[in-house]
């Protein structure tokens, strides 16, 4: 089955600054990965994703990037804002599964 | 779009008691999604649906853990009886059919056992 695995597990980073979140994973047949984020006293939300077949993607000052070669994919954040600060979780499925499996979580403190 | 909606919000009971929590999926979502999160286990995916019929329920811990989804729109998680190590937040969650791993989470239950 598959394993996620997410670094760091803290991470502090001053406004203004980029903040990059990395996770690895094992099924070499997983195609689609997610990142969300969790702010206190709410559930994750889907930020943003990537499927297998690009790269990276971009959503404003949130990037994405893809290895499958390497089997890793990171979230980049640029310009970091006070408003970031939540916990990240990356995740990825499950073969021929309507599964995600979670990554331990990130936690983002951007100072001002 | 209200999304998931979760109730109740908070949950306080007594060891041995049942727990039933609710979740309305986003209308039009096909899977519906049970999660568990502590800080020692991270988020667990306890058990899911497709098209109201259970899927994989192999992250429920035990036979006191039940889960239901009588129709599209409602789906419960019962505990019974609860225990103290249940103490958690639940999620909910579901997924469109043609994105079906796209997930989006309700607000949660928090649920304290003394």
């Amino acid at each position: 089955g598959e394993n996620v695995e997410q670094h760091p597990s803290t991470l502090s980073v001053q406004e203004g600054d980029s903040a990059v979140i990395k996770c690895t994973y094992s099924d070499s047949a997983s195609n689609y990965f997610p990142w969300y984020k969790q702010e206190l006293g709410k559930g994750p939300q889907l930020i943003i994703d990537i499927r297998s077949n690009v790269g990276e993607k971009k959503d404003q000052r949130i990037a994405v990037t893809l290895n499958k070669t390497a089997k890793h994919f990171s979230l980049h954040i640029t310009e970091t804002q006070p408003e970031d600060s939540a916990v990240y979780f990356c995740a990825a499925p499950t073969s021929n599964t309507g599964k995600l499996i979670f990554g331990q979580g990130t936690t983002l403190q951007v100072k001002p | 779009d209200a999304g998931v909606i979760q109730s109740p919000r908070h949950e306080v009971t007594e060891m041995g008691q049942e727990v039933t929590l609710r979740c309305k999926p986003i209308s039009g979502h096909n899977s519906l999604f049970w999660y568990r999160q502590t800080m020692m286990r991270g988020l667990e995916l306890l058990i899911y649906f497709n098209n109201n019929v259970p899927i994989d329920d192999s992250g429920m811990p035990e036979d006191r853990f039940s889960a239901k989804m009588p129709n599209a729109s409602f789906s419960t998680l019962k505990i019974q009886p609860s225990e103290p190590r249940d103490s958690a937040v639940y999620f909910c969650a579901s997924s469109p059919a043609d994105r079906g791993y796209e997930q989006y989470f309700g607000p949660g239950t928090r649920l304290t056992v003394t």
